[in-house]
Parts: C-alpha cells; sequence; structure tokens
C-alpha cells in the first residue's frame, strides 16, 4: 500500500533555531499533501496544503513565513519551522492523497518538535 | 462547511465491555468519504476503516463494528469486548473526494478511550 515516509521522527531544538521535516511519498506520486499540527490531548488541525511545484496554500491564523513549506517533487515536501520557539513545540504530521482506488489518505509516522 | 463533532472526549471501561464511540458529521456535499483512525501512544495514525457516502451498509471487522446513518449524519464505532491494546484517541474524519485538487481530512477532536484490566 501507500507508504509516507516522515523524518526526523522527534527533534530537540534550540529556541530560535529552524527546523526541517521531511515526508516522502515511497511508492507514489504525492500532487498535495497536507501538514497537520497537534498540541498534547489535541485534534489534529491542518496547517497547510502543499501542491507539487506551486506554492502552499495555509489555514487562516497559520504564519507562512514561519512554517515554510515546499512541495518541489511528486516525492517530496518540506516544512521548515524558522525562528523556532517553545510555543511551537508540538506533533507534526503529514498526509498525502492517494486518489486510488480506493480514494485514501496516508499519513506519515509524525514528528515531536521540542524547541528548549 | 464541513465539521465533524465527537461529543464524547474521554471513556473508561473495564476490559470486556463493549464501547461505542460517536461521531456526528456535517456537510453539505452529497458525495464524501468518512473515516476513522486510532492514534496510540506513540501518535502514529492507524487506518480503521473508509466508507462512502453512497455506501451505507454498517461493517463489521473482528471486535470492531460501524453503523452509518445517513438520516442522522452518524458514523458510530463500537468496540466489543474492548481489550486493553485499544485504549488510544480514536479520531472521525470526513473529506470531499470530488475536489480534485485534494481536498484535506477534516477531524474531530478524537475521543480517549481508556480500557483497565
Amino acid at each position: 500500500g501507500a507508504v509516507v515516509s516522515q523524518h526526523p521522527s522527534w527533534v530537540i531544538c534550540k529556541s530560535g533555531t529552524s527546523v526541517k521535516i521531511e515526508c516522502r511519498s515511497l511508492d507514489f506520486q504525492a500532487t498535495t499533501m497536507f501538514w497537520y499540527r497537534q498540541f498534547p490531548k489535541q485534534s489534529l488541525m491542518l496547517m497547510a496544503t502543499s501542491n507539487e511545484g506551486s506554492k502552499a496554500t495555509y489555514e487562516q491564523g497559520v504564519e507562512k513565513d514561519k512554517f515554510l513549506i515546499n512541495h518541489a517533487s511528486l516525492t517530496l515536501s518540506t516544512l521548515t519551522v524558522t525562528s523556532a520557539h517553545p510555543e511551537d513545540s508540538s506533533f507534526y504530521i503529514c498526509s498525502a492523497r492517494d486518489f486510488g482506488p480506493p480514494v485514501g489518505y496516508t499519513f506519515g509516522s509524525g514528528t515531536r518538535l521540542t524547541v528548549v | 462547511a464541513q465539521k465533524v463533532t465527537q461529543a464524547q472526549t474521554e471513556i473508561s471501561v473495564v476490559e470486556k465491555e463493549d464501547v461505542t464511540l460517536d461521531c456526528v458529521y456535517e456537510t453539505r456535499d452529497t458525495t464524501y468519504y468518512l473515516f476513522w483512525y486510532k492514534q496510540p501512544p506513540s501518535g502514529e495514525l492507524v487506518f480503521l476503516i473508509r466508507r462512502n457516502s453512497f455506501d451505507e451498509q454498517n461493517e463489521i471487522s473482528g471486535r470492531y463494528s460501524w453503523n452509518f446513518q445517513k438520516s442522522t449524519s452518524s458514523f458510530n464505532f463500537t468496540i466489543t469486548a474492548s481489550q486493553v491494546v485499544d485504549s488510544a484517541v480514536y479520531f472521525c474524519a470526513l473529506s470531499d473526494p470530488t475536489n480534485q485538487a485534494g481536498t484535506a481530512l477534516i477531524f474531530g477532536k478524537g475521543t480517549t478511550l481508556s480500557v483497565s484490566s
């Protein structure tokens, strides 16, 4: 089945530094990828939708200059958290739309970011 | 706008009890998909089921069963004879597959299920 590989699984960084998270679709072409953020004991909140070769679409309230998304190929999308602060500490998870059949969504394993 | 409501925040049961997790959705679309995912403490989302809006047949998979009722916009999930390993957060989600741009899944707030021995 479709697989999305997400790296790193966890990362600890110092406040003010940048962190890059990668998501690769291993056996299918992901034209569209979604990035979610999940705070402890909360639901997955959509941050942005990235389409290969074009600018990402950000949800309301998500700072596009802080969360840089690049989807340069059909198999790779990256999320860079720039100038990270402790409040950015969260679980980030990517998802690719698999047009099937049947239609489905494949999720990466998630990245737990801790900013100290 | 699309919306998914999981009114039960936390449920605690004792092993072997049956438990039902509720999910109510809102959408103006006639074609859509509903999903259930399990999220254990590791964080990875585990796919449980997908149901399209034209298929109202209930489904059973081992101890898991799902009841889809379009008339009440509900897609409830029942675990029969619960086990400790069922302890996790369960999410119900909704998507619109007709949007070729690739509409994201909209998640409910999740229900935390705790099964004690």
